[in-house]
Protein backbone atom coordinates (compact mmCIF):
# COMPACT_ATOMS: atom_id res chain seq x y z
CA UNK A 1 0.00 0.00 0.00
CA UNK A 2 1.61 3.58 -0.73
CA UNK A 3 1.62 6.05 2.12
CA UNK A 4 4.67 7.27 3.98
CA UNK A 5 6.95 6.37 6.78
CA UNK A 6 8.33 8.14 9.47
CA UNK A 7 11.19 6.72 11.55
CA UNK A 8 11.87 6.06 14.50
CA UNK A 9 8.27 6.26 16.38
CA UNK A 10 10.05 7.63 19.35
CA UNK A 11 13.71 9.58 19.68
CA UNK A 12 15.58 10.62 22.26
CA UNK A 13 18.00 13.29 22.26
CA UNK A 14 20.77 14.19 24.20
CA UNK A 15 21.49 17.98 24.82
CA UNK A 16 23.96 19.15 21.88
CA UNK A 17 23.50 16.37 19.13
CA UNK A 18 22.20 16.21 15.78
CA UNK A 19 19.24 13.74 15.32
CA UNK A 20 17.93 13.02 12.00
CA UNK A 21 14.11 11.90 11.45
CA UNK A 22 13.33 9.75 8.36
CA UNK A 23 10.57 10.38 6.37
CA UNK A 24 9.94 8.19 2.71
CA UNK A 25 7.28 8.28 0.62
CA UNK A 26 6.00 5.61 -2.06
CA UNK A 27 2.89 8.11 -3.48
CA UNK A 28 4.69 9.71 -6.15
CA UNK A 29 4.28 12.85 -4.66
CA UNK A 30 6.13 15.69 -5.45
CA UNK A 31 5.78 18.08 -2.74
CA UNK A 32 6.66 17.08 0.76
CA UNK A 33 6.49 18.92 4.16
CA UNK A 34 7.30 18.83 7.37
CA UNK A 35 5.74 20.21 10.53
CA UNK A 36 6.17 20.58 14.30
CA UNK A 37 3.31 19.77 17.23
CA UNK A 38 3.54 20.71 20.72
CA UNK A 39 1.66 19.08 23.03
CA UNK A 40 -2.02 20.86 22.48
CA UNK A 41 -0.85 22.97 19.90
CA UNK A 42 -1.37 23.54 15.85
CA UNK A 43 0.76 22.56 13.20
CA UNK A 44 3.52 24.57 12.34
CA UNK A 45 5.77 24.45 9.33
CA UNK A 46 9.48 23.95 9.08
CA UNK A 47 10.28 22.92 5.73
CA UNK A 48 8.96 22.04 2.64
CA UNK A 49 10.03 20.84 -0.89
CA UNK A 50 8.05 20.93 -4.12
CA UNK A 51 10.64 19.43 -6.15
CA UNK A 52 13.87 17.30 -5.73
CA UNK A 53 16.81 19.42 -5.03
CA UNK A 54 14.71 22.13 -3.80
CA UNK A 55 13.27 23.15 -0.32
CA UNK A 56 12.23 26.37 0.97
CA UNK A 57 11.98 27.62 4.73
CA UNK A 58 8.66 27.24 6.85
CA UNK A 59 7.58 29.57 9.76
CA UNK A 60 10.02 27.76 12.31
CA UNK A 61 13.60 26.52 10.25
CA UNK A 62 15.73 28.22 12.45
CA UNK A 63 17.77 24.79 13.89
CA UNK A 64 15.95 22.97 11.57
CA UNK A 65 17.98 21.48 8.16
CA UNK A 66 16.83 19.29 5.12
CA UNK A 67 17.42 17.66 2.42
CA UNK A 68 15.20 16.64 -0.96
CA UNK A 69 17.91 14.19 -2.82
CA UNK A 70 15.41 11.44 -3.98
CA UNK A 71 11.57 12.27 -4.58
CA UNK A 72 10.97 9.79 -2.23
CA UNK A 73 12.36 11.13 0.56
CA UNK A 74 12.89 14.25 2.72
CA UNK A 75 14.80 13.58 6.18
CA UNK A 76 14.96 16.66 8.78
CA UNK A 77 18.16 17.00 10.93
CA UNK A 78 17.34 18.66 14.04
CA UNK A 79 20.74 20.36 15.30
CA UNK A 80 22.01 21.56 18.55
CA UNK A 81 20.80 25.25 17.66
CA UNK A 82 17.08 24.25 18.21
CA UNK A 83 16.97 25.24 21.85
CA UNK A 84 13.97 23.23 22.46
CA UNK A 85 13.28 20.53 19.98
CA UNK A 86 11.09 18.31 22.42
CA UNK A 87 7.94 18.24 20.26
CA UNK A 88 5.70 15.80 17.77
CA UNK A 89 6.63 15.71 14.76
CA UNK A 90 5.43 15.11 11.57
CA UNK A 91 5.86 14.68 8.02
CA UNK A 92 3.26 14.77 4.67
CA UNK A 93 3.08 14.70 1.05
CA UNK A 94 0.77 16.02 -1.64
CA UNK A 95 0.23 15.92 -5.32
CA UNK A 96 -1.01 18.91 -6.80
CA UNK A 97 -3.28 15.66 -9.38
CA UNK A 98 -4.86 14.87 -6.07
CA UNK A 99 -5.55 18.32 -4.98
CA UNK A 100 -8.67 17.09 -3.26
CA UNK A 101 -7.36 14.93 -0.67
CA UNK A 102 -5.05 17.64 0.78
CA UNK A 103 -1.78 16.33 2.44
CA UNK A 104 -1.15 12.50 3.11
CA UNK A 105 0.76 12.22 6.86
CA UNK A 106 3.15 10.11 8.22
CA UNK A 107 2.36 8.26 12.05
CA UNK A 108 5.22 10.97 13.52
CA UNK A 109 8.00 11.05 15.45
CA UNK A 110 8.30 12.09 19.03
CA UNK A 111 11.70 13.85 20.00
CA UNK A 112 12.07 14.09 23.42
CA UNK A 113 15.64 16.16 25.11
CA UNK A 114 16.71 13.87 28.27
CA UNK B 1 -4.48 38.13 10.32
CA UNK B 2 -5.33 34.50 10.77
CA UNK B 3 -6.92 32.87 7.89
CA UNK B 4 -8.25 29.81 9.65
CA UNK B 5 -10.24 30.56 12.60
CA UNK B 6 -11.49 27.76 14.84
CA UNK B 7 -13.19 29.18 17.53
CA UNK B 8 -13.68 26.27 20.48
CA UNK B 9 -10.45 24.96 22.24
CA UNK B 10 -12.39 22.52 23.55
CA UNK B 11 -15.75 20.92 23.51
CA UNK B 12 -17.54 17.81 25.88
CA UNK B 13 -20.49 16.21 23.91
CA UNK B 14 -22.59 13.37 25.04
CA UNK B 15 -22.20 10.44 23.20
CA UNK B 16 -24.68 9.78 20.11
CA UNK B 17 -25.52 13.93 20.11
CA UNK B 18 -24.66 15.47 16.82
CA UNK B 19 -21.47 18.15 17.13
CA UNK B 20 -20.67 20.92 15.06
CA UNK B 21 -17.25 22.08 15.29
CA UNK B 22 -16.68 26.11 14.06
CA UNK B 23 -14.40 26.94 11.37
CA UNK B 24 -13.74 30.31 9.91
CA UNK B 25 -11.81 31.51 6.44
CA UNK B 26 -10.64 34.70 5.09
CA UNK B 27 -9.42 34.62 1.55
CA UNK B 28 -9.72 36.76 -1.75
CA UNK B 29 -9.42 33.93 -3.83
CA UNK B 30 -12.37 32.63 -5.89
CA UNK B 31 -10.85 28.90 -5.76
CA UNK B 32 -9.94 27.58 -2.65
CA UNK B 33 -10.40 24.35 -0.65
CA UNK B 34 -11.31 23.30 2.70
CA UNK B 35 -10.03 20.54 4.52
CA UNK B 36 -11.28 18.62 8.23
CA UNK B 37 -8.65 16.12 9.83
CA UNK B 38 -9.00 14.14 12.51
CA UNK B 39 -6.13 13.95 15.08
CA UNK B 40 -6.59 10.54 17.37
CA UNK B 41 -4.11 10.16 20.73
CA UNK B 42 -1.78 8.18 18.97
CA UNK B 43 -0.83 11.65 16.54
CA UNK B 44 -1.58 10.57 12.96
CA UNK B 45 -3.48 13.00 11.08
CA UNK B 46 -6.68 11.74 9.35
CA UNK B 47 -8.41 13.13 6.30
CA UNK B 48 -12.23 13.27 7.05
CA UNK B 49 -13.53 15.69 4.25
CA UNK B 50 -12.88 17.90 1.78
CA UNK B 51 -15.08 20.84 -0.08
CA UNK B 52 -14.08 22.97 -2.90
CA UNK B 53 -15.07 26.78 -3.69
CA UNK B 54 -17.44 25.72 -6.24
CA UNK B 55 -19.10 22.90 -5.52
CA UNK B 56 -22.36 23.60 -4.79
CA UNK B 57 -23.37 20.44 -2.41
CA UNK B 58 -22.27 20.39 0.70
CA UNK B 59 -19.72 17.99 1.22
CA UNK B 60 -20.56 14.76 2.90
CA UNK B 61 -18.87 11.73 3.62
CA UNK B 62 -20.40 8.91 6.05
CA UNK B 63 -21.14 10.30 9.92
CA UNK B 64 -19.43 13.65 8.67
CA UNK B 65 -20.54 16.29 6.76
CA UNK B 66 -19.33 20.02 5.98
CA UNK B 67 -21.56 22.76 6.27
CA UNK B 68 -20.09 25.34 3.38
CA UNK B 69 -21.61 29.05 4.00
CA UNK B 70 -19.73 30.82 1.35
CA UNK B 71 -21.04 34.34 1.93
CA UNK B 72 -19.97 33.89 5.45
CA UNK B 73 -17.06 32.11 4.98
CA UNK B 74 -17.39 29.45 6.96
CA UNK B 75 -16.93 25.82 6.63
CA UNK B 76 -18.14 24.08 9.96
CA UNK B 77 -17.57 20.50 10.31
CA UNK B 78 -20.66 18.23 11.47
CA UNK B 79 -20.34 14.95 12.70
CA UNK B 80 -23.85 13.21 13.29
CA UNK B 81 -24.25 10.38 16.26
CA UNK B 82 -21.39 11.22 18.29
CA UNK B 83 -19.46 7.98 19.39
CA UNK B 84 -16.42 7.72 21.68
CA UNK B 85 -14.30 7.10 18.91
CA UNK B 86 -14.28 10.54 17.98
CA UNK B 87 -12.80 12.09 20.82
CA UNK B 88 -10.04 13.63 19.18
CA UNK B 89 -8.21 17.25 17.91
CA UNK B 90 -9.95 18.49 14.91
CA UNK B 91 -8.27 20.82 12.30
CA UNK B 92 -9.77 22.76 9.27
CA UNK B 93 -6.72 24.29 6.89
CA UNK B 94 -7.61 25.52 3.42
CA UNK B 95 -6.07 25.41 0.11
CA UNK B 96 -6.01 28.75 -1.72
CA UNK B 97 -5.63 29.04 -5.52
CA UNK B 98 -4.28 26.53 -7.85
CA UNK B 99 -1.11 25.63 -9.33
CA UNK B 100 1.78 23.21 -8.77
CA UNK B 101 2.02 22.20 -5.16
CA UNK B 102 -0.21 24.17 -3.24
CA UNK B 103 0.01 24.35 0.61
CA UNK B 104 -2.22 24.57 3.31
CA UNK B 105 -3.10 26.58 5.46
CA UNK B 106 -4.22 25.03 9.64
CA UNK B 107 -6.66 26.71 11.58
CA UNK B 108 -5.47 25.75 15.73
CA UNK B 109 -7.68 22.98 15.88
CA UNK B 110 -10.57 21.97 18.27
CA UNK B 111 -10.27 19.13 20.91
CA UNK B 112 -13.44 17.29 21.02
CA UNK B 113 -14.30 14.68 24.14
CA UNK B 114 -17.30 12.24 23.80
CA UNK B 115 -19.01 11.53 27.23
CA UNK B 116 -20.49 7.92 27.78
Amino acid sequence: DGGITQSPKYLFRKEGQNVTLSCEQNLNHDAMYWYRQDPGQGLRLIYYSQIVNDFQKGDIAEGYSVSREKKESFPLTVTSAQKNPTAFYLCASSSERQSNYGYTFGSGTRLTVV
Amino acid sequence: AQKITQTQPGMFVQEKEAVTLDCTYDTSDQSYGLFWYKQPSSGEMIFLIYQGSYDEQNATEGRYSLNFQKARKSANLVISASQLGDSAMYFCAMREGRGSNYQLIWGAGTKLIIKP
